[in-house]
């Protein structure tokens, strides 16, 4: 009975790649959430997303990030072009259904930009 | 908008000894609260919550919160500490009545010493 499954758990990029981070929710899981904790600072929220539907990307920066749940396979947290201050742990989390007050977290992807 | 405060970026205490970790909360709205925890090298998981009705909140392991709307506080505790509870302990406050936005404090750190 596997939890939220994140890869890489670490993540070393120079300024200006890309980094892709993955989470594979719970079993029976259709609703994903990315979380972003920076240094010193508590989780923040990033993104909702469906199957297949962005529901609320309220917390997500507009330029060079991006987040996507296809019908198959896992949720992918894109960042272009990265710069040192995109340092920093992202979590995953996955719930069965909304508004449960229930999410159930990842280990987080930790990512750091040389 | 909504954001928390832990105070005690680390709390030591003995084992048997009362667990007390603080969290007050800002909130323009009826709060939703939560308490999640994260052992090493483990996802965060939902500890207890407060949604609505009675104001002191039992979750999983012993702990327990009180909402105090006058206090603007969330308190979490424990009334004797074991070794397996040395952990980093998060409180949050909902955004939304879905729960999917919750704000995090900084966390704070449980020592728990023989």
């Amino acid at each position: 009975n596997a939890g939220v499954m994140q890869n890489p758990r670490h993540l070393v990029r120079r300024r200006g790649q890309e980094a892709r981070l993955r989470c594979s929710p719970m079993k029976g899981h259709s609703h994903v959430y990315w979380y972003r904790q920076l240094p010193e600072e508590g989780l923040k929220f990033m993104v909702y997303l469906q199957k297949e539907n962005i529901i609320d990307e309220s917390g997500m920066p507009k330029e060079r990030f991006s987040a996507e749940f296809p019908k198959e396979g896992p949720s992918i947290l894109r960042i272009q072009q990265v710069v040192r201050g995109d340092s920093a742990a992202y979590f995953c989390a996955s719930s069965p259904q909304p508004n449960t007050g229930e999410l159930f977290f990842g280990e987080g992807s930790r990512l750091t930009v040389l | 908008a909504q954001s928390v405060t832990q105070l005690g970026s680390h709390v030591s205490v003995s084992e048997g000894a009362l667990v007390l970790l603080r969290c007050n909360y800002s909130s323009s709205v009826p709060p939703y609260l939560f308490w999640y925890v994260q052992y090493p090298n483990q996802g965060l998981q939902l500890l207890l919550k407060y949604t609505t009705g009675a104001t002191l909140v039992k979750g999983i392991n012993g702990f327990e919160a009180e909402f105090k709307k006058s206090e603007t506080s969330f308190h979490l505790t424990k009334p004797s500490a074991h070794m397996s509870d040395a952990a980093e302990y998060f409180c949050a406050v909902s955004e939304n009545t879905g729960f999917q936005k919750l704000v995090f404090g900084t966390g704070t750190r449980l020592l728990v010493s023989p």
